[in-house]
């Protein structure tokens, strides 16, 4: 089946710095997404991503869906303390089920800042 | 995001319990999710529902029974859980046969089974 490799799979950093995160995979996918979860609480929506090449901004981060549609990347410029937190990734490939999406999600990345 | 709500947050059940799990969704949807989070694993899908219709049953073990009532509702019926079902227990929702389609998750009810 289809899988995504998500790294690093933890980052220790001070605050202020930049972050950078990847997913790839040996399979290509139509859509890019990129949720953030808190301890305790579902995985929240960041950025989607649904062209090939597309670079798309919220604020202070920004993704971009690789142009091969096999990776993607979140950057997240100077960070601060509340961007701490597990970061996924989820890729939406050729196959559906019965319309609905079906996801592959990476590992993770854990982020932890120090002030 | 309240689009998608969970109740209860938070579930501690014995083995031999009988407890639900609701989610709803606020967001006009019509594919509905359940998935299983536990410690230091990718989230595992459990179910798929698509216009209220049971598409994908994910290997589950049948101490798990899913509910689709309407599209809005979706609901995970627990009985005789083991341990190792601790986990948290994410729902979320999607607009189906979409070509920017998104999953939009809920807060999750951390369930413990002692």
């Amino acid at each position: 089946g289809q899988q995504l490799n998500q790294s690093p799979q933890s980052m220790f950093i001070q605050e202020g710095e930049d972050v950078s995160m990847n997913c790839t995979s040996s399979s290509i996918f139509n859509t890019w997404l990129w949720y953030k979860q808190d301890p305790g609480e579902g995985p929240v929506l960041l950025i989607a991503l649904y062209k090939a090449g597309e670079l798309t901004s919220n604020g202070r981060l920004t993704a971009q869906f690789g142009i091969t549609r096999k990776d993607s990347f979140l950057n997240i410029s100077a960070s601060i303390p509340s961007d701490v937190g597990i970061y996924f990734c989820a890729g939406q490939g050729t196959e559906r089920i019965q319309g609905a999406q079906k996801l592959v999600f990476g590992q993770g990345t854990r982020l932890t800042i120090n002030p | 995001e309240t689009g998608v709500t969970q109740t209860p947050r938070h579930l501690v059940m014995g083995m031999t319990n009988k407890k639900s799990l609701k989610c709803e969704q606020h967001l006009g949807h019509n594919a509905m999710y359940w998935y299983k989070q536990s410690a230091k694993k990718p989230l595992e899908l459990m179910f798929v529902y698509s216009l209220e219709e049971r598409v994908e049953n994910n290997s589950v073990p049948s101490r798990f029974s899913p509910e689709c009532p309407n599209s809005s509702h979706l609901f995970l019926h627990l009985h005789t859980l083991q341990p190792e079902d601790s986990a948290l227990y994410l729902c979320a929702s999607s607009q189906r046969v979409s070509s920017t389609d998104t999953q939009y998750f809920g807060p999750g009810t951390r369930l413990t089974v002692l």
